[in-house]
């Protein structure tokens, strides 16, 4: 079974700061894709980024950006020139795919406060 | 830009009642999939749906829970009789599924929360 660990139970950072984010995860399986969510206070799960297991590039959305190690099957979560409104919970989940559906395993979540 | 809803956003419930929990899944929509999430814990697949079948569910989804598409709108989880370790947020998500890509991300709704007592 797939899991997703997030080692990093809270992060603080200051305003217009770079954070990252650390998540590992362990799998048998050499197709798979990784997403990171965000769960502000007023609680709805919010796509940030996506990986696909089989592209080398690491992806990069606006201000988030990811270092996808393969290998290492880490998948770390950069958010550079940080603003109030990524105050919010992270979680780091893999997907797999059965039969077209996708199952999501997350991890812990990080808690990530932004210091003005 | 479309959303997934779900109603109630808070349900309080006796130990032993059923209990329904309402998703509007986005229109064009192909898979269905309900997770939990108990206070201060992980958020746990559930269930996943598609083609009006369960496609996977997990250990947590035992004989107590039930999804069902009623019309072409709705996906309703069902828990027959509750227990207090249901209590929970429970989350509604779809996701399209385009031939050939079937990396389409999962969009989630605000959530449920249950208390059971």
């Amino acid at each position: 079974a797939q899991t997703v660990t997030q080692s990093q139970p809270e992060m603080s950072v200051q305003e217009a700061e770079t954070v990252t984010l650390s998540c590992t995860y362990d799998t048998s399986e050499s197709d798979y894709y990784l997403f990171w969510y965000k769960q502000p206070p007023s609680r709805q799960m919010i796509l940030v980024i996506r990986q696909e297991a089989y592209k080398q590039q690491n992806a990069t959305e606006n201000r988030f950006s990811v270092n996808f190690q393969k290998a290492a099957k880490s998948f770390s979560l950069k958010i550079s020139d940080s603003q109030l409104g990524d105050a919010a919970m992270y979680f780091c989940a893999y997907g797999s795919f059965i039969q077209g559906a996708q199952k999501l395993v997350f991890g812990q979540g990080t808690r990530l406060t932004i210091n003005p | 830009e479309p959303e997934v809803t779900q109603t109630p956003s808070h349900q309080v419930t006796q130990m032993g009642q059923e209990v329904i929990l309402r998703c509007v899944p986005i229109s064009n929509h192909l898979y269905f999939y309900w997770y939990r999430q108990i206070l201060g814990q992980k958020v746990e697949f559930l269930v996943s749906f598609y083609n009006n079948e369960i496609s996977e569910k997990s250990e947590i989804f035992d004989d107590q829970f039930s999804v069902e598409r009623p019309d072409g709108s709705n996906f309703t989880l069902k828990i027959r009789s509750t227990k207090l370790e249901d209590s929970a947020m429970y989350f509604c998500a779809s996701s399209e599924a385009l031939t050939g890509q079937l990396n389409q991300p999962q969009h989630f709704g605000d959530g449920t929360r249950l208390s059971i007592l």
